[in-house]
């Protein structure tokens, strides 16, 4: 079975600066991806990223880069210069095969 | 290209009624899932389908809830009789079959449920 851990109930962070959030997983599976989401106020889920367990490098999307150290079961996200509109919540997944296990979330509140 | 196309958007209703959601999956997409979101216990798998299939239905939380795809651009999720726990919002996603582990879920806008 999978399970995503994500810790930060709640982020702060002012305009223009970079934001980690934090993920963990546990998984028994040989190949997994992960994934994260972000879901605005307005409620629609936003595909972000996503990190192949077989990926040797680090996904980058834009300002959104994930941070994948896979010994130690962790897949934080990196928001570069954080803009108003990145207020929302994230979430973070992951799946062996077409099921995805969602963590709780992290709501990030950027301001100006 | 349209996305998932959840229908309706919001859903008022009195305990006992019959609901029924819609969903209408990205075209070429071959696999779709039904979530539920709540504040207490955050976003749920109920059951997915492969090729109009279901494939696991273990997240239905009773008999209460069923869930058809009759064709490969439809798929429904009933709630009968509902009641106020069910309140909720139901999003359904779909994802293409290549590449499986890294293609994302396209997830539609959501239903908005409320159980009077």
């Amino acid at each position: 079975a999978q399970k995503i851990t994500q810790t930060q109930p709640g982020m702060f962070v002012q305009e223009k600066e970079a934001v980690t959030l934090d993920c963990t997983y546990d998984t028994s599976d040989q190949s997994y991806g992960l994934f994260w989401y972000k879901q605005p106020s307005s409620g629609e889920m936003i595909f972000l990223i996503y990190q192949g367990s077989y990926d040797e490098q680090n996904a980058t999307e834009g300002r959104y880069s994930l941070n994948f150290q896979k010994a130690r079961k962790s897949a934080n996200l990196v928001i570069s210069a954080s803009q108003l509109g990145d207020s929302a919540m994230y979430f973070c997944a992951v799946t062996g095969f077409q099921k995805l296990v969602f963590g709780t979330g992290t709501r990030l509140l950027v301001s100006p | 290209d349209a996305g998932v196309i959840q229908s309706p958007r919001h859903e008022v209703t009195e305990m006992g009624q019959e609901v029924t959601l819609r969903c209408k999956p990205i075209s070429g997409h071959d696999y779709l899932f039904w979530y539920r979101q709540t504040m207490m216990r955050g976003l749920e798998l109920l059951i997915y389908f492969n090729n109009n299939v279901p494939i696991d239905d273990s997240g239905m939380p009773e008999d209460r809830f069923s869930a058809k795809m009759p064709n490969a651009s439809f798929s429904t999720l009933k709630i009968q009789p509902s009641e106020p726990r069910d309140s909720a919002v139901y999003f359904c996603a779909s994802s293409p079959t290549v590449g499986a582990i890294g293609q994302p879920q396209h997830f539609g806008d959501g239903t908005r449920l409320s159980i009077l």
